[in-house]
């Protein structure tokens, strides 16, 4: 299957700090999605991204469609504690299956 | 409250029995979607359905097996031939094959 490279594997930063992770892709997507996960639940979706330098915000939460469509970038803004958990990216190439990143993990300490 | 549930939270069996995972949505959704997560890794995708009576393979789908019969269900088989079982298991579901998909609330396996 389909290898997405997503970055940094794990963070852990001061409240209130702004946080950055990309996910890579060696092949164009058509769409990325980000999730979040908190620890024996499901993942929740944050954001979906459809077109090519699209830029989405939800809440202190900002993603990014690259130009290149072979990337994708979230951001959060000012982090809380409730914001630890692990993030996911998903990507979908062409009429076809959706593929995950092996997520990052922040930890946000008060 | 529309949603997926997944049942049960906690599962454990012996080796070399089968097992069923259940899987329910009540989102009027076409797609759903079995996936299986380790420790540090990502979602690996076992099975998925575009429709009733029709699903398709996904990366790792041997040693498990799935039925559509109903829109609305989706249950997965682990079966004694799955080589390592335990793990946290995803049904998610969507309205369509490339639309985002939403997730349950997992069912975590361990087999003994």
């Amino acid at each position: 299957g389909q290898q997405l490279n997503q970055s940094p594997q794990s963070m852990f930063i001061q409240e209130g700090e702004d946080v950055s992770m990309n996910c890579t892709s060696s092949s164009i997507f058509n769409t990325w999605l980000w999730y979040k996960q908190d620890p024996g639940e499901g993942p929740v979706l944050l954001i979906a991204l459809y077109k090519a330098g699209e830029l989405t915000s939800n809440g202190r939460l900002t993603a990014q469609f690259g130009i290149t469509r072979k990337d994708s970038f979230l951001n959060i803004s000012a982090s809380i504690p409730s914001d630890v958990g692990i993030y996911f990216c998903a990507g979908q190439p062409t009429g076809n299956q959706f593929y995950f990143g092996t997520g990052t993990s922040l930890t946000v300490i008060p | 409250d529309g949603g997926i549930t997944q049942s049960p939270k906690y599962l454990f069996r012996k080796e070399g029995q089968n097992v069923t995972l259940s899987c329910e949505q009540n989102l009027n959704h076409d797609a759903m979607y079995w996936y299986r997560q380790d420790p540090g890794q990502g979602l690996r995708l076992i099975y998925y359905s575009q429709i009733v009576n029709d699903f398709q393979k996904g990366d790792i789908a041997e040693g498990y097996s799935v039925s559509r019969e109903k829109k609305e269900s989706f249950p997965l088989t682990v079966t004694s031939a799955q080589k390592n079982p335990t793990a946290f298991y995803l049904c998610a579901s969507s309205s369509g094959i490339h639309t985002e998909a939403f997730f349950g609330q997992g069912t975590r396996l361990t087999v003994v």
